[in-house]
């Protein structure tokens, strides 16, 4: 069965700093993709990045940056200049090529310190 | 371009009473979801289907009961609410290979 752990329930960052959110997930399979979503106190669920596993380059997204490293099975999302609209719920999900499914994390609650 | 539409967006009921959330897409999308999302828990998938006629059990189906007659819509059914199905309930639709598009989800308070 696939999982997806997100290990810090909360995590907090100054203005301008950078932060990094970390993922894993548990999977036999080979080809997948990975998804970061941010979910502001709007509550609507906004995709930030997402990532084919068989691309080895790190997918980018203006100041949104992934490592992934797919043999230790972990999806870690990085912040740089972090900013107060940053501050949100961070979902990490997973899903197979074939399958009809998407996995969630549990989240991490993001503050932003002024 | 509305994309993924739920109605309502906020709902109170009371134990045993039932409703029916509507979510509509216009992304021309196969693949619709229902997750509810609890503190502490994510988002826990409920029913999914992959096309019009079709509908599968997700994580935590009971209580809960889906149709798809038309592509574009995705119906969730509640015959008899408890207050364990107070939640935030979200709506999803995709193609094969590519992100979850969500709605602004509804909250649903049983009491």
């Amino acid at each position: 069965a696939q999982t997806v752990t997100q290990s810090q329930p909360e995590m907090s960052v100054q203005e301008a700093e950078t932060v990094t959110l970390s993922c894993t997930y548990d999977t036999s399979e080979s080809d997948y993709y990975l998804f970061w979503y941010k979910q502001p106190p709007s509550r609507q669920m906004i995709l930030v990045i997402r990532q084919e596993a068989y691309k080895q380059q790190n997918a980018t997204e203006n100041r949104f940056s992934v490592n992934f490293q797919k043999a230790a099975k972990s999806f870690s999302l990085k912040i740089s200049d972090s900013q107060l609209g940053d501050a949100a719920m961070y979902f990490c999900a997973y899903r197979t090529y074939t399958g009809n499914q998407f996995y969630f994390g549990t989240g991490t609650s993001l503050t932003v310190i002024p | 371009n509305a994309g993924v539409t739920q109605t309502p967006k906020f709902r109170v009921l009371k134990t045993g009473q039932s409703m029916t959330l509507l979510c509509a897409q216009d992304m021309n999308h196969e693949y619709m979801y229902w997750y509810r999302q609890d503190p502490g828990m994510g988002l826990r998938l409920i029913h999914y289907s992959v096309g019009e006629g079709t509908t599968a059990k997700g994580e935590v189906p009971d209580g809960y009961n889906v149709s798809r007659l038309k592509k574009q819509n995705f119906l969730l059914g509640l015959e008899s609410a408890a207050p364990s199905q107070t939640s935030v309930y979200f709506c999803a639709s995709s193609y094969s290979f590519q992100e979850a598009f969500f709605g602004q989800g509804t909250r649903l308070t049983v009491v």
